[in-house]
C-alpha cells in the first residue's frame, strides 16, 4: 500500500521567512495530494491539495509542487505569520484503493 | 451546512472496556473515513465505508471494528481496550464516489484508557 514519508518533524521558521515541508510516496500510482492544517485543539483542515495533471499549484502565500517522477511533493508558505504556527499533514491518495494515507506531520514553529 | 459532527467529545475508560465512538458526516457526503491520532505517529487510517460497505482497511488489529448505516452516519467500537488506544479518533467524510476527493474532519472523540 501507499506509503507517505514527511520531513522535518519540527521547524522553526523567523516571522516572515519562508517554510518548505517536504513529503515523498511510494505509490506511483497515486494522483491526489492534499496539505492539512491541524491548530492545537482543532480538526485537521484542507489548505491546498494537488492532482498529478499539475506541477505546482499557488494560493496567495501557500504554494505546493509536485515531482511525479521522484515522487515528492513540497509545501512552500512565504511570508510566515504567527497563525502559521500549528502541525501540518501531507497526504497521498492512489486510485487503487482510494485510502488518503497521511505523513506523521510537522510542527512548524513561527519565531516572533 | 452542517459540517461532521462526532460524539462524544471525551471519553475514559478502563482496561478491558469496549467503546463505540458515533460519526454524522456532512450532509450527501456518502464516504467515512475513520483515522487514529497520536502524538508519535500521526493520522493513522482505520477504515473506510462507502454506501454501508466497508471500502478499505488499514492495518489494525480485529478489535477495531465499524459500520456505516443508510442515513451514513458511521460507529466505530474497539473491543478489549488497551492502554495504548488512547488517542484522539478522528472522523472525516467526502463525497466519496471517484477517487481523489477531500476529506472533511470531524473534531474527533478524544479517548483515554486508563
Amino acid at each position: 500500500g501507499e506509503n507517505v514519508e514527511q520531513h522535518p518533524s519540527t521547524l522553526s521558521v523567523q516571522e516572515g521567512d519562508s517554510a518548505v515541508i517536504k513529503c515523498t510516496y511510494s505509490d506511483s500510482a497515486s494522483n491526489y495530494f492534499p496539505w492539512y492544517k491541524q491548530e492545537l485543539g482543532k480538526r485537521p483542515q484542507l489548505i491546498i491539495d494537488i492532482r498529478s495533471n499539475v506541477g505546482e499549484k499557488k494560493d496567495q502565500r501557500i504554494a505546493v509542487t509536485l515531482n511525479k517522477t521522484a515522487k515528492h511533493f513540497s509545501l512552500h508558505i512565504t511570508e510566515t505569520q504567527p497563525e502559521d504556527s500549528a502541525v501540518y499533514f501531507c497526504a497521498a491518495s492512489s486510485p487503487r484503493d482510494d485510502k488518503i494515507i497521511f505523513g506523521k506531520g510537522t510542527r512548524l514553529h513561527i519565531l516572533p | 451546512k452542517a459540517g461532521v459532527t462526532q460524539t462524544p467529545r471525551y471519553l475514559i475508560k478502563t482496561r478491558g472496556q469496549q467503546v463505540t465512538l458515533s460519526c454524522s458526516p456532512i450532509s450527501g457526503h456518502r464516504s467515512v473515513s475513520w483515522y487514529q491520532q497520536t502524538p508519535g505517529q500521526g493520522l493513522q487510517f482505520l477504515f473506510e465505508y462507502f454506501s454501508e460497505t466497508q471500502r478499505n482497511k488499514g492495518n489494525f488489529p480485529g478489535r477495531f471494528s465499524g459500520r456505516q448505516f443508510s442515513n451514513s452516519r458511521s460507529e466505530m467500537n474497539v473491543s478489549t481496550l488497551e492502554l495504548g488506544d488512547s488517542a484522539l479518533y478522528l472522523c472525516a467524510s467526502s463525497g466519496g464516489q471517484t477517487s481523489g476527493n477531500t476529506i472533511y474532519f470531524g473534531e474527533g472523540s478524544w479517548l483515554t484508557v486508563v
